[in-house]
């Protein structure tokens, strides 16, 4: 079974600084991987995923992911903080080999101050 | 091009109450999931359609929820009777196709919050 662990339920960070949001994935084989962000009382809104090859990706409002299969991750991260972004975010896998099933880790609360 | 539809948005009952969640997935979207977030959680999926065939329900409690899919569009999700614990969020996504090495994105509706007193 695969599971998804994020560090820290809380993460604060002032304006302007880095955003680094850390997720790692138990599986035997390396999944898909997905970045989810919910706004207060609204739903879940894809921000990347990881589907391919290229291990590097890029996301909606400049936020990206690096996939590293030695280590079993898969960070978010953004180089400059806006307020805007603060909400709650979401690591997902979902396998390779079976139906879209999205498990997803227990989320991360970014808060950004001024 | 329209989201994922819900209603209610908000609903508060007493326990041993029922209750009914309705969801209405993106035009031509073959897979239709119900998602229970509780506080503090991330969500967990209860029952997953592909059409009106179910794919996955081994995490929804059959003694007292259910959930249809008939003529393969939109969907009800039913609890009865509430518990105190059922108390969550409950978000409907809806995929293209739902099939396995797709990789796909799944779209959320707003959600129904539903509070159990």
């Amino acid at each position: 079974a695969q599971s998804v662990t994020q560090l820290g339920s809380h993460v604060s960070v002032s304006e302007g600084a880095l955003v680094l949001l850390r997720c790692n994935y138990s599986s035997s084989v390396p999944p898909y991987l997905f970045w989810y962000v919910q706004y207060p009382n609204q739903g879940l809104q894809l921000l990347l995923k990881y589907t391919s090859a290229a291990t590097l990706v890029k996301g909606i409002n400049g936020f990206e992911a690096e996939f590293k299969k030695s280590e079993t991750s898969f960070h978010l991260t953004k180089p400059s903080a806006h307020m805007s972004d603060a909400a709650e975010y979401f690591c997902a896998v979902t396998p390779r080999d079976g139906y879209s099933t999205l498990t997803f880790g227990k989320g991360t609360m970014l808060l950004v101050s001024p | 091009e329209a989201g994922v539809a819900q209603s209610p948005r908000y609903k508060i009952i007493e326990k041993r109450q029922s209750v009914a969640f309705w969801c209405n997935p993106i035009s031509g979207h073959a897979t239709l999931y119900w998602y229970q977030q509780i506080l503090g959680q991330g969500p967990k999926l209860l029952i997953q359609f592909q059409n009106n065939g179910v794919v996955d329900d081994s995490q929804l409690p059959k003694d007292r929820f259910s959930a249809e899919r008939l003529k393969g569009v939109d969907s009800t999700l039913k609890i009865q009777p509430a518990k105190l614990e059922d108390s969550a969020v409950y978000l409907c996504a809806s995929s293209l196709r739902g099939t396995p090495t797709s990789g796909e994105t799944q779209y959320f509706g707003p959600g129904t919050r539903l509070l159990v007193l």
